[in-house]
């Protein structure tokens, strides 16, 4: 069984850094094909993606949010860590992560989603 | 960037009725297209990939169309448990993005 889980803080202070651990289990993100990204969505907003790490270290971000973002993996602890700089109350959401699956060639979805972790900004 | 244009934003239906939500693409993402269902307070859950693949275990009153660049998802003979909120994204490309959301409501 496949299982994705988010944690970090719930509340950050403005201009601070955000870090959010995505603890897995069930397969390996150093096999050829895994990958996991991060979401995030804003209270009654839609969804925004942000961030994907591909087995082989590659990594994609969103452009408008590239210069505030890192992630990485730890596949020792089966993590995917993303950091998040200079918050603003504008970065409140719930943030999620989620395994990208790769069913042929070029077609794939975010097929297993984690619960998701809600982050406030405010002083 | 493609930019996903998802309508209607909610629609009222009742138990038992079709639903048909849209989604167009600003540009060619040759069927690689995702639809997702969001339960208040709860992540979204894959329905179908490929534009009109079901994913696993999905209830076949669910299905997807495409025509061009605009897709469908459609719900037939709705049931209790489909209100919620929907939303497409596309995989073809870097950014990926999602549409707006359509919420599903009792009328």
């Amino acid at each position: 069984q496949i299982t994705l889980k988010e944690s970090g803080p719930t509340l950050v202070k403005p201009t601070q850094t955000l870090t959010l651990t995505c603890t897995f289990s069930g397969f390996s993100l150093s096999r050829n094909g895994m990958s996991v990204g991060w979401i995030r969505q804003p209270p009654g907003k839609a969804l925004e993606w942000l961030a994907l790490i591909f087995w082989d270290d590659d990594k994609r971000y969103s452009p408008s949010l590239k210069s505030k973002l890192t992630i990485t993996k730890d596949t020792s602890k089966d993590q995917v860590v993303l950091t998040m700089t200079n918050m603003d109350p504008v970065d409140t959401a719930t943030y999620y992560c989620a395994k990208l699956n790769y069913y042929d060639n070029n077609v794939h979805a975010f097929d297993i989603w984690g619960q998701g972790t809600m982050v406030t900004v405010s002083s | 960037d493609i930019q996903m244009t998802q309508s209607p934003s909610s629609v009222s239906a009742s138990v038992g009725d079709r639903v048909t939500i849209t989604c167009r693409a600003s540009q060619d993402i040759i069927s690689l297209l995702a639809w997702y269902q969001q339960k208040p307070g709860k992540a979204p859950k894959l329905l179908i990939y490929r534009a009109s693949t079901l994913q696993s275990g999905v209830p076949s009153r669910f299905s997807g169309s495409e025509s061009g660049t605009d897709f469908t998802l459609t719900i037939n003979t709705l049931q209790p448990e489909d209100f919620a909120t929907y939303y497409c994204q596309q995989a073809k490309s870097f950014p990926y993005s999602f549409g707006g959301g359509t919420k599903v409501e009792i009328k």
